[in-house]
């Protein structure tokens, strides 16, 4: 069964630092990992994919996450955060055997001071 | 519209009433999800669709929900006899396809969710 792990229940950061949001995953098989981001009163929205190829991907607003296979990890970065930043971020796992069923995590509570 | 539609946005009933909550997704978008996110925790996946068959309902967690999408595109959530630990944000997205190949490229777009509370 595959599964996602988000250890940290909220991280701070202040304006101008770097963010990470870490995540682990058990999935057999390759996995293919999502990061999604939830705004207050606002719809999930996707960040960025790992389907296959290089092991840093890029997404949208400045984030990219590294896919680690050894460590089974999916870590979400941002070089200088911002306080726009700040909301519920979520790592999802998708297994190959049931394309509709994203395994979401609990989420992490970004919350970026000025 | 330009997005997933929900509705209704909040939906307040009595313990063992009947609730429906609907969702309209984004226009060609042949498949639809149905998740729950109940407070503090991630959406839990419900069922899909591809189409309009259930391609995937082994979230439904008993016989009380049911869901259909009957022409393909609009679907609802159907909740009988409802109880207390139902009460949630039930969250709908849709996606061009959803099944494996080019087409899909994975992204799901979801619904600002109906929020349901059960006295």
């Amino acid at each position: 069964a595959q599964s996602v792990a988000q250890p940290e229940d909220q991280v701070n950061v202040a304006e101008g630092n770097p963010l990470t949001v870490k995540c682990t995953y058990s999935v057999s098989g390759n996995p293919y990992l999502f990061w999604y981001v939830q705004y207050p009163n606002r719809g999930l929205q996707f960040l960025l994919k790992y389907i296959t190829g290089d092991n840093l991907v890029k997404g949208s607003y400045g984030f990219e996450a590294e896919f680690n296979k050894s460590q089974t990890s999916f870590h979400l970065k941002k070089p200088s955060a911002l306080v726009s930043d700040s909301a519920l971020y979520f790592c999802a796992v998708r297994p190959t055997d049931s394309w509709g069923k994203l395994q979401f995590g609990a989420g992490t509570q970004v919350v970026v001071t000025p | 519209g330009a997005g997933v539609s929900q509705t209704p946005s909040n939906k307040v009933t009595e313990k063992g009433k009947y609730v429906e909550l609907r969702c309209d997704p984004i226009s060609g978008h042949t498949a639809l999800y149905w998740y729950r996110q109940s407070l503090g925790q991630g959406p839990e996946f419900l069922i899909y669709f591809q189409g309009t068959g259930a391609a995937d309902d082994s979230g439904l967690p008993n016989d009380r929900f049911f869901a259909v999408r009957p022409e393909g595109s609009v679907s609802t959530l159907k909740i009988q006899r409802t109880e207390r630990g139902d009460s949630a944000v039930y969250l709908c997205a849709s996606s061009l396809t959803g099944t494996s190949g080019r087409a899909n490229t994975g992204e799901l777009f979801f619904g600002e969710g109906s929020r349901l509370t059960v006295l």
